[in-house]
């Protein structure tokens, strides 16, 4: 069975800080990775989809890259500002089960004015 | 383009009642996944429809149960409710596979629900 790790659990930083959050699944055989953002109490925001044949993807400040064989994942954020403060979730779909995510518990993120 | 909408947006049951959760899909959607969040956790997922069937369950018992319309929105049916149901149900709305952008999931704002 996917086991989907995300490390920290929590981080603090400034504003302006680069960070970058990471995210180990056990399984390798992967159909893709999906990083999303959920703010309090709210629904799930996707981010950045990679698919498995794929090494990274970038939208504006977020960078993220998969290393399959590994099995890791990082989220890359430039500049962070405090608008980024949420937590951020990294979810895996099987290769052999592509209709269901596999997650991980998340990273909470504040950044600090 | 509009998104996910889920109801009731909260609701408070006791143990043993029923409950029936609702999801309307993004427009142009087809696919819709249901996935429980406990508080803290990530989420798990519990089901998907597609054409009005079921279409992968995840490790959830039969008294969890759903539903799709003909127009791709989704009830989810939760009988018997225990205490450790009480969670936040994210409807999640999709292509269905081989189908451009599938896997790209739109997630509704969720439906808490409490259960005393």
């Amino acid at each position: 069975k996917q086991e989907v790790t995300q490390i920290p659990a929590a981080l603090s930083v400034p504003e302006g800080e680069n960070l970058v959050l990471n995210c180990s699944f056990t399984d390798s055989a992967i159909y893709n990775l999906q990083w999303f953002r959920q703010d309090p109490g709210k629904g799930l925001t996707s981010l950045l989809l990679i698919q498995s044949s794929q090494r990274e993807q970038t939208s504006g400040r977020l960078n993220a890259s998969l290393d399959k064989s590994s099995g890791r994942s990082t989220l890359y954020i430039a500049a962070s500002q405090p608008g980024d403060s949420a937590t951020y979730l990294c979810a895996v779909s099987d290769a052999g089960d592509f209709n269901k995510f596999y997650f991980g518990s998340g990273t909470k993120l504040n950044v600090k004015p | 383009e509009t998104g996910v909408t889920q109801s009731p947006t909260h609701l408070i049951k006791t143990r043993g009642q029923q409950v029936t959760l609702r999801c309307s899909s993004q427009s142009g959607h087809n696919t819709v996944s249901w996935y429980q969040q406990a508080l803290g956790q990530g989420p798990q997922f519990i089901f998907q429809y597609y054409r009005e069937e079921e279409n992968g369950r995840g490790n959830f018992p039969p008294r969890f149960s759903g539903l799709q319309f003909p127009n791709y929105s989704s009830e989810l049916n939760v009988n018997a409710l225990e205490l450790d149901d009480s969670a936040l149900y994210l409807c999640a709305s999709s292509l269905a596979q081989g189908e451009p952008g599938a896997n790209v999931l739109t997630f509704g704002a969720g439906s808490r629900l409490t259960v005393l």
